[in-house]
């Protein structure tokens, strides 16, 4: 167990709806980062929070969007959804910012749309 | 622009060495990471390395050349539950944090 906490584990959903994922990182951690994984294009970056404040982006649609809340947890909303969102959705946490610092993933959610 | 490459499957024997190579050519570089996932979980971290040269842990070793933008992940002694992707990430430096993934290699242990 790293101890980051996704919620839900599974989502089915339709073309054209919007959804929230959720992100508890570990203890401390300050970092969250959303990764999407899809079985032709492998683990890509979307974006990164430290403390509050959006870090960096990656590859991250206009479609979607994140948030850090006070408390550290994270959220990432996916809009207008399409079939070619169904993928594995990550958080990872760390404790500092910077990308040479250990991540610890989350189980992941498992995003179908339909 | 990012491009990172490595095997797409591998199979070697339990007990025995295996060597997943890994090649990159990023805009940035801030460390290259290995990370194991197994089917349906989340990756685990394995190693990280900033400096050229070899790194061991346990069963595990990684070797990094930043002129030949080339690393490799060693894995001695394997065992059945080492089947799993072997991810190769390079940290995007330059101030821009979050990592670049290779599509990941497929190690497949035979008894």
């Amino acid at each position: 167990d790293s101890g980051v906490t996704q919620t839900p584990k599974h989502l089915i959903t339709a073309t054209g709806q919007r959804v929230t994922l959720r992100c508890s990182p570990r203890s401390g951690d300050l970092s969250v980062y959303w990764y999407q994984q899809s079985l032709d294009q492998g683990l890509q970056f979307l974006i990164q929070y430290y403390n509050g404040e959006e870090r960096a982006k990656g590859n991250i649609l206009e479609r979607f969007s994140a948030q850090q809340f006070p408390d550290l947890h994270s959220e990432l909303n996916l809009s207008s959804l399409e079939l070619g969102d169904s993928a594995l959705y990550f958080c990872a946490s760390s404790a500092r910012q910077g990308s040479n610092t250990e991540a610890f993933f989350g189980q992941g959610t498992r995003l179908t749309v339909v | 622009g990012q491009n990172i490459d490595q095997p797409t499957e591998m199979t070697a024997t339990e007990g025995a060495i295996v060597q997943i190579n890994c090649t990159y050519q990023t805009s940035g570089f801030n460390g290259l990471f290995w990370y194991q996932q197994h089917a349906g979980e989340a990756p685990t971290f394995l190693s990280y390395n900033v400096l050229d040269g070899l790194e061991e842990k346990g069963r595990f070793s990684s070797f990094l050349s930043r002129s030949k933008g080339y690393s490799y992940l060693l894995l001695k002694e394997l065992q059945m539950k080492d089947s799993a992707s072997y991810l190769c990430a390079v940290g995007r430096g330059g101030g821009a944090d979050g990592l670049t993934f290779g599509k990941g290699t497929h190690l497949i242990i035979q008894p």
